[in-house]
């Protein structure tokens, strides 16, 4: 299995509402990203899980809360959110890391959740 | 991070050879060159990575001159399905220094 799996593909929420996506994968990467992407825009990092553990958070709101309960899941919880967090949000893993100088074959990503806040 | 600089935008005929060129002046020792293919609503897919002169698979053609300051994506003979938006990343293999920043990317809109 070569591939990321996220879940839903759309999602449209509330401002009020409280929901979560879903990235999953069977490849045994120890690095699970999490990114947002506007329209036109590149993607920009949002978290990073390094052997399930939280390593990188870029400044996201308190509103977006991921979670990371094993090595092959990673969740990202939505709460209260505003309508410029409508956005396609990408989840990627990788390899955790093959020691300085190895190669890898970078990200391998989903295809996304677009989510639009009304 | 070696930050990234490529054109925003090419334009190119069905069956031409695209050439893609990105910056990276501040590359470390250990980091890899690696570019990325995004269709609208997906996630970017891997094309090729490299870390110095050439590397060539099935879709491309990487080209990376001696002082690995920038690195040229080949697509030989392109058709309309490469109409896509092209990213190169350049970072190491630890997840402390992984390549994790896109820069703008390359849009190649590719015409009939």
């Amino acid at each position: 299995d070569t591939e990321v799996t996220q879940t839903p593909k759309h999602l449209v929420m509330g401002m009020t509402n409280k929901k979560s996506l879903k990235c999953e994968q069977h490849m045994g990467h120890r690095a699970m990203y999490w990114y947002k992407q506007k329209a036109k825009k590149p993607p920009e990092l949002m978290f990073v899980y390094s052997y399930e553990k939280l390593s990188i958070n870029e400044s996201v709101p308190s509103r977006f809360s991921p979670e990371c309960p094993n090595s092959s899941l990673l969740n990202l919880h939505l709460h209260a959110l505003q309508p410029e967090d409508s956005a396609l949000y990408l989840c990627a893993s990788s390899q955790a890391g093959s020691g300085q100088g190895m190669r890898d074959y970078g990200y391998t990503f989903g295809s996304g959740t677009r989510l639009t806040v009304v | 991070l070696a930050k990234t600089t490529q054109p925003i935008s090419m334009d190119s005929y069905e069956g031409q050879e695209v050439n893609i060129t990105c910056s990276h002046n501040n590359i470390a020792t250990n980091d890899y060159i690696t570019w990325y293919q995004q269709f609208p609503s997906q996630g970017p897919r891997f094309i090729i990575q490299g870390y110095k002169t050439k590397v060539t698979n099935e879709v491309a053609s990487l080209f990376i001159p001696a002082d690995r300051k920038s690195s040229t994506l080949s697509l030989p003979r392109v058709s309309l399905s490469d109409t896509a938006v092209y990213y190169c990343l350049v970072g190491g293999t630890d997840t402390g220094r992984r390549a994790l920043t896109f820069g703008s990317g390359t849009r190649l809109q590719v015409q009939p």
